[in-house]
């Protein structure tokens, strides 16, 4: 079933292009980001984290890069695989405890 | 290990009513916190539990509350339910609290109001 909006931003890309998702957060004591996939009828997926005394982590086909002058935040999806369609979140943490403040999330779309 | 377990995993209430949603983190995890996802509103926080207290609660109305259990299962209640509580409610577990330990999220509770 589904478990987002009609409306959201959608990215679509063939496969095996890069994909590159941004999201812009809003509060500049933010410390801790992290992207979530959500695949049709499930619960986020963790993707990637970073914190902000970084600019750039590297996971496996992702990368997630920290811009905190322009409070920018994007992921970089190596080699799309259709697979990798699903709604794409960026969250952050305030405050030191658990509370993640969602982005509106973006849709992609990869096709064979 | 098995994931992050919701129940029900659909439900249909009418207008008025009460509900309790269950969750059962993944074993070992101590902190659940719950989340409320709209197509309007996106995903919202509505609480985080950890041994047994509420740590931090979303800006949601008195209607909507939690407990956690000392085997760190977690419910939450929803009370005269509105329209407007129609949504996918999901349960996320972590080993302990902390704004940078990963959180696993379950398959989350459809709820409709009618």
């Amino acid at each position: 079933g589904e478990s987002v909006g009609l409306h959201l931003p959608t990215l679509s890309v063939q496969e095996g292009d890069n994909s590159i998702i941004n999201c812009a957060y809003s509060n500049s004591a933010s410390d801790y980001f992290i992207w979530y996939k959500q695949e049709s009828g499930k619960g986020p997926q963790f993707i990637i984290d970073i914190r902000s005394n970084m600019d750039k982590r590297q996971g496996q086909r992702v990368t997630v890069l920290l811009n905190k002058t322009v409070k920018h935040l994007s992921l970089q999806i190596a080699a799309t695989q259709p697979g990798d369609s699903a709604v794409y979140f960026c969250a952050e943490n305030i405050g030191g405890f658990q509370k993640l403040v969602f982005g509106t999330g973006t849709r992609l779309l990869v096709s064979p | 290990k098995a994931g992050v377990t919701q129940t029900p995993r659909y439900l249909i209430k009418t207008r008025g009513q009460q509900v309790t949603l269950s969750c059962s983190p993944i074993s070992g995890h101590r902190s659940v916190s719950w989340y409320q996802q709209t197509p309007g509103q996106g995903l919202q926080f509505l609480f985080e539990y950890f041994s047994e207290t509420q740590r931090n609660k979303g800006n949601f109305p008195g209607r909507f509350s939690g407990r956690q259990f000392s085997n760190s299962r977690s419910e939450m209640n929803v009370s005269t339910l509105e329209l407007g509580d129609s949504a996918l409610y999901l349960c996320a577990s972590s080993l302990v609290p902390g704004r940078d330990v990963e959180q696993y999220f379950g398959p989350g509770t459809r709820l409709t109001v009618t």
